[in-house]
């Protein structure tokens, strides 16, 4: 079954560092994009990232030089890192397969994790 | 940045109604607009791609219609499982952004 899932810490104090990781399972992994997207509570959809199979990464410049993405493909896996997080931070974060084209424009299914709410709190 | 303006934010309809939501683009995106529904407490679920292309396994009561900067989704006869909230997203540069939602609503 194809499907993405996502670990990673829900509970942070004010200037700790946000660490998330998805893993894709049943399907191929190289030749797509894979997407960081976060909501906060009662809010909408935000855009945080996204990178390819060959680490190319592109990130929201609303987050400044705090965002980080990196990727394993021996591991079918991708990460978001996202330094000294305020309330601010505190959303649903969801790794997801979000873009419908593929690197050399070809279909791209859609794929998303389950979520971690990630809270920042004292 | 490419603004995504979604209206209405919310709506409110009847079972058997149909309803079109619109996103409009700050600038020209072709036709690389995806349209989304999401559920509470689940991820977004992809309807439309490519503006107008129905995702597969997508009810047909789905459609979706636009290129350049105006985009519409329409609902031909809403049923009970519809009454929820809708996005759209532009992936045409980056960043990637969203519509600001609409929130269907059973009147």
């Amino acid at each position: 079954q194809v499907h993405l899932q996502q670990r990673g810490a829900g509970l942070l104090k004010p200037s700790e560092t946000l660490s998330l990781t998805c893993t894709f399972y049943g399907g191929p992994f190289s030749g797509y994009y894979w997407s960081w997207i976060r909501q906060s509570p009662g809010k909408g959809l935000e855009w945080v990232g996204e990178i390819n199979h060959r680490g190319e990464s592109k990130h929201n410049p609303s987050l400044r030089s705090r965002v980080t993405t990196s990727i394993d493909t021996s591991k079918n896996q991708f990460s978001l890192r996202l330094t000294s997080v305020t309330a601010a931070d505190t959303a649903v974060y969801f790794c997801a397969r979000l873009s419908p084209v593929g690197i050399g424009g070809w279909y791209s299914d859609d794929y998303w994790g389950q979520g971690t709410l990630v809270s920042v709190s004292s | 940045d490419i603004q995504m303006t979604q209206f209405p934010s919310s709506l409110s309809a009847s079972v058997g109604d149909r309803v079109t939501i619109t996103c409009r683009a700050s600038q020209d995106i072709r036709n690389d607009l995806v349209w989304y529904q999401q559920k509470p407490g689940k991820a977004p679920k992809r309807l439309i791609y490519a503006a107008s292309s129905l995702q597969s396994g997508v009810s047909s009561r789905f459609s979706g219609s636009g290129s350049g900067t105006e985009f519409t989704l329409t609902i031909s006869s809403l049923q009970p499982e519809d009454f929820t909230t809708y996005y759209c997203l532009q992936h045409n540069s980056y960043p990637r952004t969203f519509g600001q939602g609409t929130k269907l609503e059973i009147k």
